[in-house]
C-alpha cells in the first residue's frame, strides 16, 4: 500500500530538549516535504527536499531543521523547541513532476 | 495575506443534495490548482485537480470550476453522502525557478452532510 507514515503520532515535550519527527514513504517519490497547520493559519510549509541530499527552506523554516540521507526518509529535527512550536505537523512526498502530494496521518506535537 | 480565501468556514448540507465549496485566490501566476480532503486524525488525501488551461474537470461525483477572470474555483460534490463530512482545502500551485511547485493553502471548509 502506498504511503508515508510519520512517528510518532503525539508527542508531548519540554522546551529545549531535542526531538525529531521521522517521515518515511514507500512510493519511491522524489519531492518530500514538511508542513505545519495552526488554527487560523493553514498548512505551511517548512523545508522541503527536492532529491537525495537536496533540501531548501520553505516559508516557516525558523527552529526547524531536516536531511534528506535517503530517498525514502526526511526526518523533521527541532533542536530546541520552544512552545510556538506546538503544532500539526504533516509530511508529505510526491514526484517531481506532479502536484498531486501524499500526506502523511500527522504528529500533533505540543512543547510546554 | 491569504493568497487563497475559503471564505465558508462550514458547509452544511442535505444527503443527496449538491454540495457548493468556494475558492477565491489573488495572483493570477497561479497555474494549478487542487482539493485536497481531510478526515480528523489524519492527513489530506487528494481529491481532484484542474490546471489553468481549463475550466472544468470532472471526476465521478466531483466537479471543479475555474473561472480566470474572477480568480475564482469551486468544488461541486452531487449528490452529497454522509462520508463526504470532512474539512476541503483548496490549494493552488505555481512553478518558481527552482521548480519547487509550492503549493499555497486556503484554511479549508468544513462540510457536513445529514443523512
Amino acid at each position: 500500500e502506498a504511503q508515508v507514515t510519520q512517528n510518532p503520532r503525539y508527542l508531548i515535550t519540554v522546551t529545549g530538549k531535542k526531538l525529531t519527527v521521522t517521515c518515511s514513504q514507500n512510493m519511491n517519490h522524489e519531492y518530500m516535504s514538511w508542513y505545519r497547520q495552526d488554527p487560523g493559519l493553514g498548512l505551511r510549509q517548512i523545508y522541503y527536499s527536492m532529491n537525495v541530499e537536496v533540501t531548501d527552506k520553505g516559508d516557516v523554516p525558523e527552529g526547524y531543521k531536516v536531511s534528506r540521507k535517503e530517498k525514502r526518509n526526511f526526518p523533521l529535527i527541532l533542536e530546541s523547541p520552544s512552545p510556538n512550536q506546538t503544532s500539526l505537523y504533516f509530511c508529505a512526498s510526491r514526484t517531481v513532476m506532479n502536484t498531486e502530494a501524499f500526506f502523511g496521518q500527522g504528529t500533533r506535537l505540543t512543547v510546554v | 495575506d491569504q493568497q487563497v480565501k475559503q471564505n465558508s468556514p462550514s458547509l452544511s448540507v442535505q444527503e443527496g443534495r449538491i454540495s457548493i465549496l468556494n475558492c477565491d485566490y489573488t495572483n493570477s501566476m497561479f497555474d494549478y490548482f487542487l482539493w485536497y480532503k481531510k478526515y480528523p486524525a489524519e492527513g489530506p488525501t487528494f481529491l481532484i485537480s484542474i490546471s489553468s488551461i481549463k475550466d472544468k474537470n470532472e471526476d465521478g461525483r466531483f466537479t471543479v470550476f475555474l473561472n480566470k477572470s474572477a480568480k475564482h474555483l469551486s468544488l461541486h460534490i452531487v449528490p452529497s453522502q454522509p462520508g463526504d463530512s470532512a474539512v476541503y482545502f483548496c490549494a493552488a500551485s505555481r512553478g518558481d525557478a527552482g521548480n519547487n511547485r509550492k503549493l499555497i493553502w486556503g484554511l479549508g471548509t468544513s462540510l457536513a452532510v445529514n443523512p
